[in-house]
């Protein structure tokens, strides 16, 4: 079956970088763009971005521009999303989901707490 | 950017009740919407695509309708397994956005 399994959850001073990781199976991961989107505590869903698996190129939010780089590797199947610079507000749970239209497919999600 | 307001945020209704959720978009999204159930501590989980198509394995008590800037989710008949924050989404231009969520609570 189609699952999504996100790497553990982080803690992070801030000013440092943080590298999430998204691992496919079930399906061929080439054929379908990876969403990465984050919810801080409490609050809504908040798109960063997406990944095409088979090109490696992708497309991030303005508010992230700068900050935030997705990165595939086809070899374990696996995207990546990585934030520099974090502060306090980066704290959040970072989910990947995979693309088909609407979203049928969630990773776990990844808690990320930015914490001097 | 196109906005997404959900009404209400929050709502609390009895087992058995027929319960609606209202999204709106800032601009015409056509049928590109899709609701999201979220439950504590868990990742989103689809039910609807595209305004009003049933995700498979979703029970038929959720339905969804609309198009255009108007769209509601329906829940026929409530569950205590229906407790959760419910989400809309567009997904016809980037940036992709949600609504702020509705949270359902069981009286």
């Amino acid at each position: 079956q189609v699952q999504l399994v996100q790497s553990g959850a982080e803690v992070k001073k801030p000013g440092a970088s943080v590298k999430v990781s998204c691992k496919a199976s079930g399906y061929t991961f080439t054929s379908y763009y990876i969403h990465w989107v984050r919810q801080a505590p409490g609050q809504g869903l908040e798109w960063m971005g997406i990944i095409n698996p088979s090109s490696g190129s992708a497309s991030y939010a303005q508010k992230f521009q700068g900050r935030v780089t997705m990165t595939r590797d086809t070899s374990t199947s696996t995207v990546y999303v990585e934030l520099s610079s974090l502060r306090s507000e980066d704290t959040a749970v970072y989910y990947c989901a995979r693309d088909q239209g609407a979203w049928g497919q969630w990773g776990q999600g990844t808690l990320v707490t930015v914490s001097s | 950017d196109i906005q997404m307001t959900q009404s209400p945020s929050t709502l609390s209704a009895s087992v058995g009740d027929r319960v609606t959720i209202t999204c709106r978009a800032s601009q015409s999204i056509s049928s590109w919407l899709a609701w999201y159930q979220q439950k504590p501590g868990k990742a989103p989980k689809l039910l609807i695509y595209k305004a009003s198509s049933l995700e498979s394995g979703v029970p038929s008590r959720f339905s969804g309708d609309g198009s255009g800037t108007e769209f509601t989710l329906t829940i026929s008949s409530l569950q205590p397994d229906d407790l959760a924050t419910y989400y809309c989404q567009q997904y016809i231009s980037y940036p992709l956005t949600f609504g702020g969520g509705t949270k359902v609570e069981i009286k």
